[in-house]
């Protein structure tokens, strides 16, 4: 049973270009999360997304960035006019169903993360 | 605002010690506590988890321990051993979704 599967591992872009990063969740799994870690950091929330809906966008910045999770095919987290701030590790997970708050919790296994180099 | 802390951000240990890592959060709404490793390079691994009913979950050498109104989660890896040497994260999860991360403790296991 593969893993989370992130594309591409490495990423460079020029600023003002625009960076798509790939995450396929692991077989059975339809819950995305998306997460952003930059140097020195601890991993910060981005983006809660099962398929073909957004469930919780708290942690996007309002401009540039962008998630889906279409009914066929990996989620994408697309970041638009990168800036040199964008330069950093992001990590996607998948869990089988979001859990019960206070009952329930199933984890959420990552995949190897893109780290994103802007220039 | 950081709501999960860890003050240390390193920690070295001998070969066959205990070593403990110390998680400090602020939201008494966080029902769901899990601590996971990362070695350079890969995404974080899920190591062990509690919840919030608990005060103690053991799964082989890794014990965690919760303790609520100190708002304290520790996790005790004994006896540690050189391949545990990896950056530690806590993080807790409230409403089942997103979790919030700690800025992790890199840890050094010497043989």
């Amino acid at each position: 049973n593969a893993g989370v599967m992130q594309n591409p591992r490495h990423l460079v872009r020029r600023r003002g270009q625009e960076a798509r990063l790939r995450c396929s969740p692991m077989k059975g799994h339809s819950h995305v999360y998306w997460y952003r870690q930059l140097p020195e950091e601890g991993l910060k929330f981005m983006v809660y997304l099962q398929k073909e809906n957004i469930i919780d966008e708290s942690g996007m910045p309002k401009e540039r960035f962008s998630a889906e999770f279409p009914k066929e095919g990996p989620s994408i987290l697309r970041i638009q006019q990168v800036v040199r701030g964008d330069s950093a590790a992001y990590f996607c997970a998948s869990s089988p169903r979001p859990g019960l708050a206070g009952v329930l919790s199933y984890e959420q296994y990552f995949g190897p993360g893109t780290r994103l180099t802007v220039t | 605002d950081q709501q999960v802390k860890q003050n240390s951000p390193s920690l070295s240990v001998q070969e066959g010690r205990i070593s403990i890592l110390n998680c400090d959060y602020t939201n008494s709404m966080f029902d769901y506590f899990l601590w996971y490793k990362k070695y350079p390079a890969e995404g974080p691994t899920f190591l062990i988890s509690i919840s919030s009913i608990k005060d103690k979950n053991e799964d082989g050498r890794f014990t965690v321990f919760l303790n609520k109104s100190a708002k304290h989660l520790s996790l005790h890896i004994v006896p540690s051993q050189p391949g545990d040497s990896a950056v530690y994260f806590c993080a807790v999860q409230t409403g089942a979704n997103n979790l919030f991360f700690g800025t992790g403790t890199r840890l050094t296991v010497i043989p």
